[in-house]
């Protein structure tokens, strides 16, 4: 089983729908990052948090720490948002070291 | 805006040949790492380093894959000889220290393809 478990696997959507991507991990963490990563093959680092929730524009990023739980949410999605999303844990001891996800592949139509 | 240079962006060759990729961290990033990402996987570490030293490799294929940091700045990976099995993206990545968990920035790969 990975340390770092994501869901779904593909996700599709219509324009202006609100999306939610789950993460879920098993190993004690210091950060847990959401990552996106367009076709191209770049990947940006969009949150990194260890607890609570963050926001930026549209995306919004939760943690339970208890639960060892992330979810990222699009508000409003729009096709550019379509890409792949990875969540990442890093862990106490080896912070500079990500474990990650397999990823989300979010398709938005118009 | 800084950004984290890689080339070639594409590489198809034939298996038994010799590729390499070259990286270029972002100006004074101590931290680089080597990943690789098989088509629907998350990337996996194969090498890290911390200025010109190696501090993780241990992922690495070291009877084929090869990677130097002379001068603490650019990096190179070589593949010799490539096999079937090592088409995939690879990325590089660096980080200002590489301390506590701090935010990655990634290049825009270089997808190899052994035919």
């Amino acid at each position: 089983k990975n340390e770092v478990e994501q869901s779904p696997q593909n996700l599709t959507a219509q324009e202006g729908e609100f999306i939610t991507i789950n993460c879920s991990y098993s190993v004690g963490i210091s950060a847990l990052h959401w990552l996106q990563q367009h076709p191209g093959g770049g990947i940006v680092s969009l949150f990194m948090l260890s607890s609570g929730k963050k926001k930026h524009g549209r995306l919004i990023a939760t943690i339970n720490i208890q639960e060892k739980h992330s979810s990222l949410h699009i508000t409003a999605s729009h096709p550019r948002d379509s890409a792949v999303y990875i969540c990442a844990a890093s862990r106490p001891r080896d912070t500079d070291k990500l474990i990650f996800g397999t990823g989300t592949r979010l398709q938005v139509f118009p | 805006e800084a950004e984290v240079a890689q080339s070639p962006r594409y590489k198809i060759t034939e298996k038994s040949q010799a590729v390499a990729f070259w990286c270029d961290p972002i100006s004074g990033h101590a931290t680089l790492y080597w990943y690789r990402q098989i088509l629907g996987q998350g990337p996996e570490l194969l090498v890290q380093f911390q200025d010109e030293s190696v501090v993780d490799d241990s992922q690495l294929p070291k009877d084929r894959f090869s990677a130097e940091r002379l001068k603490g700045v650019d990096s190179t990976l070589k593949i010799q000889p490539a096999e079937l099995g090592d088409s995939a993206m690879y990325l590089c990545a660096s980080s200002s220290s590489g301390s506590k968990g701090e935010t990655q920035y990634f290049g825009p790969g270089t997808r190899l393809l052994v035919l």
